[in-house]
């Protein structure tokens, strides 16, 4: 069974630092999504990560992906408040067809 | 160009109603999922459909039923909703290049 793990779940931080959130999965895949959602709103596209080695920036987020290793990352660097959202990895895994499964999401507070 | 359309936003129902939540896109995608969200657990898929005309059961399926009428619209039922079913249900439809995924706005669903 696909697992897909992410950490931390919950993440405070002050503005201007940097830090990572780790997204591990269980079986081989080699796309990965990363998303990103506002309370009480829906889900929005972050990076799409296609292939091992796969590295996508924008503004102060970086994600990258390692398939040998079954591990995505996503960076922050300088955090603003504007950051504060729940960030959800994604992994499609063939079985049958292409299945799209997300982890828990990692709730980061980005503190003034 | 409105994308993914959820009706209706928000429901209450009385444990043993039934009701179909709808969902439509406009984007000529093939690959449809429904998914619920509930607090510490992420999304976990439904229902998904990998074209029209076919279905096939997520993580978890127990208590719903889909119907893939068209290629634009991917209906969820609850034939009998359980208070368990209290949750926010968000439809998907899948890019079938980069499989990014589009999301409704998402429906709040409260079962007394």
């Amino acid at each position: 069974e696909l697992k897909v793990e992410q950490n931390p779940l919950f993440l405070s931080m002050q503005e201007g630092k940097n830090y990572t959130i780790y997204c591990n999965y269980s079986t081989t895949s080699d796309r990965l999504y990363w998303y990103r959602q506002d309370p009480g709103k829906s889900l929005e596209s972050l990076f799409v990560l296609l292939s091992n080695g796969a590295v996508k920036q924008e503004g102060r987020l970086m994600a990258s992906l390692d398939t040998k290793a079954r591990l995505s990352t996503l960076h922050i660097t300088a955090a603003v408040h504007d950051l504060s959202a729940t960030y959800f990895c994604a992994v499609e895994i063939l079985s049958g067809t292409y299945k799209y499964i997300f982890g828990t999401g990692t709730r980061l507070k980005v503190l003034a | 160009n409105a994308g993914v359309t959820q009706t209706p936003k928000f429901q209450v129902l009385k444990t043993g109603q039934s009701m179909t939540l709808q969902c439509a896109q406009d984007m000529n995608h093939n690959s449809m999922y429904w998914y619920r969200q509930d607090p510490g657990m992420g999304l976990r898929l439904i229902y998904y459909s990998a074209s029209e005309g076919t279905t096939d059961k997520g993580e978890v399926p127990n208590g719903y039923n889909v119907s893939r009428l068209n290629k634009r619209e991917f209906s969820l039922r609850l034939e009998s909703a359980a208070p368990s079913q209290t949750s926010v249900y968000f439809c998907a439809s899948i890019h079938p290049g980069q499989q990014e995924a589009f999301f409704g706005q998402g429906t709040r669903l409260t079962v007394v």
